[in-house]
């Protein structure tokens, strides 16, 4: 069965500084996304990374994976109070045929002013 | 273009009682997911509809039922609801099998008393 974690779990961080979230996941998948919460509210998508090496980046996120060690990251430059939020990494799972997400348990950003 | 549109938004039952929720898809898409999320966790696969059938199934009990419809619609049923059925339903609409990219819709909050 496969798994995805996410760490840290929870995340306090001033503004201005960098922080990184780190996904891993225990099984082949070629296809991660990364996706932002806000209480009450529904999944907005990040970004999709669909191959070894990929690295994608949209303002003060910026997203990779490596599928070798089964690793993504998402970097967060000069954080913000806006991007206060819960992230998401969800795997595709391949014996589902890829029709399956497998989500992470989440973390849950707070930047402080 | 309209988005993954689902109804209604919120909904208290009681114990033992049936619920029905409604999925429409993002103009485009023919594959509908349904997923539970439970406060503070990272949302569960519960099933998968394309062509009217239902292709992949998480590890949910057959109380939980669905169906599409020709439009592409969708609707997720629960029978004999528990406390613990009380979660966010995210409904996730995808362009066919296999096809990268889904697109969520706001939720239906369901509250079992």
């Amino acid at each position: 069965e496969l798994k995805v974690e996410q760490n840290p779990l929870f995340l306090s961080m001033q503004e201005g500084k960098n922080y990184t979230i780190y996904c891993n996941y225990s099984t082949t998948s070629d296809r991660l996304y990364w996706y932002r919460q806000d209480p009450g509210k529904s999944l907005e998508s990040l970004f999709v990374l669909l191959s070894n090496g990929a690295v994608k980046q949209e303002g003060r996120l910026m997203a990779s994976l490596d599928t070798k060690a089964r690793l993504s990251t998402l970097h967060i430059t000069a954080a913000v109070h806006d991007l206060s939020a819960t992230y998401f990494c969800a795997v595709d799972d391949k014996d589902f045929g890829n029709e399956k997400l497998t989500f992470g348990t989440g973390t849950r950003l707070t930047i402080i002013p | 273009d309209a988005g993954v549109t689902q109804s209604p938004t919120h909904l208290i039952k009681t114990r033992g009682q049936q619920v029905t929720l409604r999925c429409s898809p993002k103009s485009g898409h023919d594959t509908v997911s349904w997923y539970q999320q439970a406060l503070g966790q990272g949302p569960q696969f519960i099933f998968q509809y394309y062509e009217e059938e239902e292709r992949q199934r998480g590890n949910f009990p057959d109380r939980f039922s669905g169906h599409q419809f020709p439009n592409y619609s969708s609707e997720l049923n629960v029978n004999a609801l528990l406390l613990g059925d009380s979660a966010l339903y995210l409904c996730a609409s995808s362009p066919g099998l296999f096809a990268y990219g889904y697109t969520f819709g706001s939720g239906t909050r369901l509250t079992v008393v």
